[in-house]
Parts: C-alpha cells; sequence; structure tokens
C-alpha cells in the first residue's frame, strides 16, 4: 500500500533559524495537505496542494509540491515558540482515494 | 461554525473489557473517519464513511472494531474485547466532501485518549 515518509522526525532550533521538513510518498498523489499539531492537542488543517510545481505561501510558512507529485516541503522562516509542535502531510494516492498520514516532523524552539 | 464534538475526553479500562467513542461531526460534512494515533506517529485510518455509507474500512480490526454511523449524522466506534495495543487517541474528523481523487481539509475533534492497562 501507499507510503508516505517525513524527515527528519525531529528537529531541534534555535528561535530565529529556520526550519524545513520533507514529505515523501511512495506514489503519485492527486494532492497533498499539511497538518499542524500542538502538543496535547489535535491536528489542524493548514493547507492543500493540488498542482505539480506549486508553491504557496501563508506568512514565514511556504509549501511546495514536487513537479512528479510524489514529494512535498514545508519551510519556516524565521522560526517562533509560536511554530512548536508535529507538522505532518497526508495525501491520497492517485490510484487509491484513502490519504494517508505520514509520522510527521515534531519541531522544538528554544527561546 | 461548532467544531467536531467528541466524547469522552478520556478513558481507562482494562484488557478485554469493552468501550465505545462517541463524534458528532461538524453540520454538512457528509465524510467523517476515525482515525487512530499511537504516540510518536501519524493518525491511521481506521473507517471512512460518506453519509451513512462505509467507504473504506481496510484497516479496521474487524475481530473487535465495529463502527456505525446512522442517518448520516452521528457515529459511534466500539471496540470489544480491547487488547493492550489499543492504548491510543481515537480522532473523529469530518469533511465537506470527498471523491476518489479529492478530500476536502479534514476537521479534527478533540480525540478521546483510551488507556487499557
Amino acid at each position: 500500500g501507499q507510503q508516505v515518509m517525513q524527515i527528519p522526525q525531529y528537529q531541534h532550533v534555535q528561535e530565529g533559524e529556520d526550519f524545513t521538513t520533507y514529505c515523501n510518498s511512495s506514489t503519485t498523489l492527486s494532492n497533498i495537505q499539511w497538518y499542524k499539531q500542538r502538543p496535547g492537542g489535535h491536528p489542524v488543517f493548514l493547507i492543500q496542494l493540488v498542482k505539480s510545481g506549486e508553491v504557496k505561501k501563508q506568512k514565514r510558512l511556504t509549501f511546495q509540491f514536487g513537479e512528479a507529485k510524489k514529494n512535498s516541503s514545508l519551510h519556516i522562516t524565521a522560526t517562533q515558540t509560536t511554530d512548536v509542535g508535529t507538522y505532518f502531510c497526508a495525501g491520497p494516492s492517485t490510484n487509491a482515494g484513502k490519504s494517508t498520514f505520514g509520522d510527521g516532523t515534531t519541531l522544538t524552539v528554544k527561546p | 461554525e461548532a467544531g467536531v464534538a467528541q466524547s469522552p475526553r478520556y478513558k481507562i479500562i482494562e484488557k478485554r473489557q469493552s468501550v465505545a467513542f462517541w463524534c458528532n461531526p461538524i453540520s454538512g460534512h457528509a465524510t467523517l473517519y476515525w482515525y487512530q494515533q499511537i504516540l510518536g506517529q501519524g493518525p491511521k485510518l481506521l473507517i471512512q464513511f460518506q453519509n451513512n455509507g462505509v467507504v473504506d474500512d481496510s484497516q479496521l480490526p474487524k475481530d473487535r472494531f465495529s463502527a456505525e454511523r446512522l442517518k448520516g449524522v452521528d457515529s459511534t466506534l466500539k471496540i470489544q474485547p480491547a487488547k493492550l495495543e489499543d492504548s491510543a487517541v481515537y480522532l473523529c474528523a469530518s469533511s465537506l466532501r470527498r471523491t476518489q481523487f479529492y478530500n476536502s481539509p479534514l476537521h479534527f475533534g478533540n480525540g478521546t485518549r483510551l488507556t487499557v492497562t
């Protein structure tokens, strides 16, 4: 079945440093979604990418969808303590409707 | 709009006992999902409903887990009998629509943290 891998599993940064997490799928994705889960909370939708090579920005967050639609990345510029949490990617493959979540990247930020 | 409601928030049971979780999705959301999230992992889909019909239950351990969505609104997930490895957070989510290759954004409830001793 479809597998979605995220790296790194953990990332610890100093406040103000940049952060990037990568998402790789074993199958071609029809679209990809990113979620953020704060400690003790539930996943909250951030953004959805649909087109090959698409780039979207939300303030300090930049999301990219790969040309082959098998990988994606999330980049945070100048991290803040409010960015702490686990970032998940999820997406349905083009040959099956079910979305599969990666295991996430947990970001901690030292003030 | 009101979010996805789940109850209870916490549940502690002994192995071999039964437990049930309840979910009320966002009004108007046709698709409802139950996910299992084990500590340190991403949510794993257990079952997906479109209105009151099951779309995908391929990862639901049917010998012990069951779920229903009567009248296409509320849903319950039951485990009977529970095992130690069922300790996890059970998340309910809903979305506006779903097609074969497109899922609307998922709106998650706060989840139920289940501990099986």
